[in-house]
């Protein structure tokens, strides 16, 4: 069965530290796809990032990286000098791939809280 | 602009009622979705649809129903039947990552 764990429920942080939210994943398939959500209070979740199983690079967009490591099953996202506006709830998942027309059932972890003090 | 809208964003319903989500897209996605977000929880998944005239059940369908007659549209309905609708709806479409809506938060009074 498929699972992703983030482990850290809440993250508080002063504005301009650097911050690591976890993600560790379970799953049985060879092929499976990563993916970063970012949720604001407004509520809508935004598409941060996705990874296919196949690429173990590393990325960067400004300050935000990703660490996908196939090893641990994880793929840990880290915000460099945080600021107010990162302060969200951010989702880990986790998708099968399926052929076709690209409708795949994705698992979401619990999310994890991030507050950025001024 | 491309987009998921869901409406409406604030939903108040009394017990035994059924009520009617709306979600439409015009990303030409054939997959959507409908996700259900519990207070301090992830999202659990209620139904998604593939295609046209096709629709799985997902990890919690009891108590809810949907359909899909257009490839724009995948209404879900909260039945009566569901025990504990208040929650945060989400719906999403896909082709290589999710694309959601801005939500509707529903309440039973």
């Amino acid at each position: 069965a498929q699972k992703v764990t983030q482990a850290q429920t809440e993250i508080s942080v002063v504005e301009k530290e650097d911050v690591t939210l976890d993600c560790v994943y379970e799953t049985r398939d060879t092929t499976y796809y990563l993916f970063w959500y970012k949720q604001p209070p407004s509520g809508e979740l935004v598409f941060l990032i996705r990874r296919n199983s196949f690429d173990e690079q590393n990325e960067i967009s400004g300050r935000y990286s990703w660490n996908f490591q196939k090893s641990t099953s994880s793929f840990n996202f880290t915000i460099t000098a945080s600021q107010v506006v990162d302060s969200a709830v951010y989702f880990c998942a986790l998708s099968e791939a399926r052929r076709g027309t690209g409708g795949f059932k994705t698992i979401f972890g619990a999310g994890t809280r991030l507050f950025v003090k001024a | 602009d491309g987009g998921i809208t869901q409406s409406p964003k604030y939903l108040f319903r009394k017990e035994g009622q059924n009520v009617t989500l709306s979600c439409e897209q015009n990303l030409n996605h054939d997959a959507m979705y409908w996700y259900r977000q519990d207070p301090g929880q992830g999202l659990r998944l209620i139904y998604y649809s593939q295609i046209v005239n096709d629709f799985q059940k997902g990890d919690i369908a009891e108590g809810y129903s949907v359909s899909r007659e257009k490839k724009e549209s995948f209404p879900l309905t909260v039945t009566s039947a569901q025990k504990n609708p208040t929650a945060f709806y989400l719906c999403a479409s896909s082709l290589y990552g999710y694309t959601f809506g801005s939500g509707t938060r529903l309440t039973v009074v």
